[in-house]
């Protein structure tokens, strides 16, 4: 049974650091995996998608990594906001299958 | 154009009761998907729907049912509530060619009492 983990549960760092986001899965066999962004009553905005074959993705300040093999992924984003602040997600989809498995999220703060 | 919406806001039941939230996806998505997310923790998915039938369901018992009309808005109906029914209940929609850009609407705050 896939597991997905995200550490830290919380994180809070000065504007204009650069951070990582760490999520981990226990079953390599995934077809993709997501990060997302969560903002209360916002719902759920997807970041980044990066498909198994592919080692990274990067949009604007933010960059997703993935190793299959070591069943990690990272976000990193550079020089933080405090706009970024939001809670994050990452979720993993196995091969012929459609739901999302989710972690837990981190719950980042960036602080003025 | 509208993005996908959800109704109510906010809902607080009583245990026992029976609840129906709705979903409308964003235009030209024919598929819904509904998630339960506990507080401090990722959404679990419920099931799916594309063309009015049930397309996928997670590990949720038969008290958790939903529907999808001819315009894909969908419905997700919970009965006999209890206490640890209470969540924040998200709908997605996507196109079923294109699962993995899936489009989330705010969600729906229940709270059993």
């Amino acid at each position: 049974k896939q597991e997905v983990t995200q550490i830290p549960a919380a994180l809070s760092v000065p504007e204009g650091e650069n951070l990582v986001l760490n999520c981990s899965f226990t079953d390599s066999a995934i077809y993709n995996l997501q990060w997302f962004r969560q903002d209360p009553g916002k719902g759920l905005t997807s970041l980044l998608l990066i498909q198994s074959s592919q080692r990274e993705q990067t949009s604007g300040r933010l960059n997703a990594s993935l190793d299959k093999s070591s069943g990690r992924s990272t976000l990193y984003i550079a020089a933080s906001q405090p706009g970024d602040s939001a809670t994050y997600l990452c979720a993993v989809r196995m091969d012929s299958n459609y739901q999302l498995i989710w972690g837990a999220g981190t719950k980042l703060i960036i602080k003025p | 154009d509208a993005g996908v919406t959800q109704s109510p806001t906010h809902l607080i039941k009583t245990r026992g009761q029976q609840v129906t939230l709705r979903c409308s996806p964003k235009s030209g998505h024919d598929t819904v998907s509904w998630y339960q997310q506990a507080l401090g923790q990722g959404p679990q998915f419920i099931f799916q729907y594309y063309e009015e039938e049930e397309r996928q369901r997670g590990n949720f018992p038969d008290r958790f049912s939903g529907h999808q009309f001819p315009n894909y808005s969908s419905e997700l109906n919970v009965n006999a509530l209890l206490l640890g029914d209470s969540a924040l209940y998200l709908c997605a929609s996507s196109l079923v060619s294109v699962q993995y850009e899936q489009y989330f609407g705010p969600g729906t705050r229940l709270t059993v009492t």
